[in-house]
């Protein structure tokens, strides 16, 4: 079946520094992707969506310059969280679609920042 | 936008059934349900695509009523497994774009 590819699956930085988390579609072609956001106890929030070749579209109320997505090839985005914050803590999974209804997920990743 | 669950938590002893309501106020194209245990991703459920499109998976089932924008995951003899948060996820389309936005959540808890 269809596999997405998360990295990493945790990492802690420091307030101030930036983070890069890969996600990958392993044995198809994703022309769009999608990026979530999962604080403690809470739901999936959408917070963008990628589209390989042009710039991403992020949904109300989050910072398209602190999050930077990349979407360069059919099988590649990135999400960057710029100069991190303890608030930015939370739980991101990325997601890409494959056929009609098909949303598959990545393994998330868990990112602290202290 | 986000769809709205209905418990937001329920527990239940092991055999017990559940029903989980998804209400949306925006019409629907799809509904899907996922699960998700704590600290990992959601796993997929099931996916219904049409207005009274009923599915099953084992002893998850779940309805879709498209005029009343809403759907229901009904869980039968429930098992120690079934615990987690289940979600769903319903599909907006528009002209170049489609996405996934996933209701409050409910939270499960089946006992022994």
């Amino acid at each position: 079946g269809a596999v997405v590819s998360q990295h990493p699956s945790r990492v802690i930085c420091k307030s101030g520094t930036s983070v890069k988390i890969e996600c990958r579609s392993l044995d198809f072609q994703a022309t769009t992707m999608f990026w979530y956001r999962q604080f403690p106890k809470q739901s999936l929030m959408l917070m963008a969506t990628s589209n390989e070749g042009s710039k991403a579209t992020y949904e109300q109320g989050v910072e398209k310059d602190k999050f930077l997505i990349n979407h360069a090839s059919l099988t590649l985005s990135t999400l960057t969280v710029t100069s991190a914050h303890p608030e930015d803590s939370s739980f991101y999974i990325c997601s890409a679609i494959r056929g009609p209804g098909g949303y598959t997920f990545g393994s998330g990743t868990r990112l602290t920042v202290v | 936008q986000q769809p709205v669950q209905s418990p937001q938590a329920v527990i239940l002893r092991e055999g017990e059934d559940a029903v989980i309501n998804c209400s949306s106020s925006k019409a629907l194209y799809s509904v899907h349900w996922y699960r998700q245990k704590h600290g990992e991703a959601p796993v997929f459920l099931m996916i219904l695509l049409k207005g009274g499109e009923q599915k099953g998976h084992e002893k998850i089932s779940a309805s879709f009523n498209e005029k009343k924008q809403q759907s229901s995951l009904y869980l039968t003899a429930s098992q120690l497994s079934y615990s987690g948060t289940y979600f769903c996820g319903t599909e907006i389309r528009n002209t170049g774009f489609q996405k996934l936005v996933f209701g409050t959540g409910t939270r499960l808890l089946v006992s022994p």
